[in-house]
């Protein structure tokens, strides 16, 4: 398994401009989330999802869109680049059962709006 | 969730045993404690969870006050690759918020030879 993918690792964008941050997992997990790290911050989480088709905000979706067509995909959207958008984005999933909910992350995309 | 209280930095010799302490005195009678650390430019790693009893896996060991007011987690033998931030998360499984961690600054070990 490769677990939790993301890509780019780096990107830079003009501010205005829009960009797709692709996430995969192939470990058939129901539950996956997006969270931005700032730097010396902790992860703050943007939008989550339980399945297919549903999707719901975190603490900071502003500037962000998400959809979830399929099980093994969570893509996030930003429509108009802000330089406070400036951060480390990572995906991750899980598969929630009792008490465990344990996460898995991805490698990060860092991006940088100038 | 219960808000958790770590020590912002703390050292340790390599080899030696980390014991990283979180403080959750609000902590509800469902809610569990989960554990996660990130290495530097990493995303976050899963270490260990539990809910009243001590908890031990090839990783680390957890120790919980029978209170559940605060816990502890130990590195039994620290090495250099587990210089990490570790952050404590208090939060129940399931319902509305299923899934969702709230991670807050968390602990920086630096582990030193």
């Amino acid at each position: 398994n490769a677990g939790v993918t993301q890509t780019p690792k780096f990107r830079i964008l003009k501010i205005g401009q829009s960009m797709t941050l692709q996430c995969t997992q192939d470990m058939n997990h129901n539950y996956m989330y997006w969270y931005r790290q700032d730097p010396g911050m902790g992860l703050k989480l943007i939008y989550y999802s339980v399945g297919a088709g549903i999707t719901d905000k975190g603490e900071v979706p502003n500037g962000y869109n998400v959809s979830r067509s399929t099980t093994e995909d969570f893509p996030l959207r930003l429509e108009l680049a802000a330089p406070s958008q400036t951060s480390v984005y990572f995906c991750a999933s899980s598969y929630p059962t009792g008490g465990k909910e344990t996460q898995y992350f991805g490698p990060g995309t860092r991006l940088l709006v100038l | 969730d219960a808000k958790t209280t770590q020590p912002t930095s703390m050292d340790c010799a390599e080899g030696r045993a980390a014991n990283l302490p979180c403080n959750h005195s609000t902590i509800s009678g469902n809610e569990y404690v989960y554990w996660y650390r990130q290495i530097h430019s990493q995303g976050p790693q899963y270490i260990i969870h539990g809910l009243k009893n001590n908890e031990t896996n090839e990783m680390a060991s957890l120790i919980i006050t029978e209170d559940r007011k605060s816990s502890t987690l130990i590195l039994p033998h620290a090495t250099l690759r587990d210089t990490a931030v570790y952050y404590c998360i208090v939060r129940v499984p399931g319902g509305t918020s299923y899934g969702k961690l709230t991670f807050g600054q968390g602990t920086i070990l630096t582990v030193h030879p």
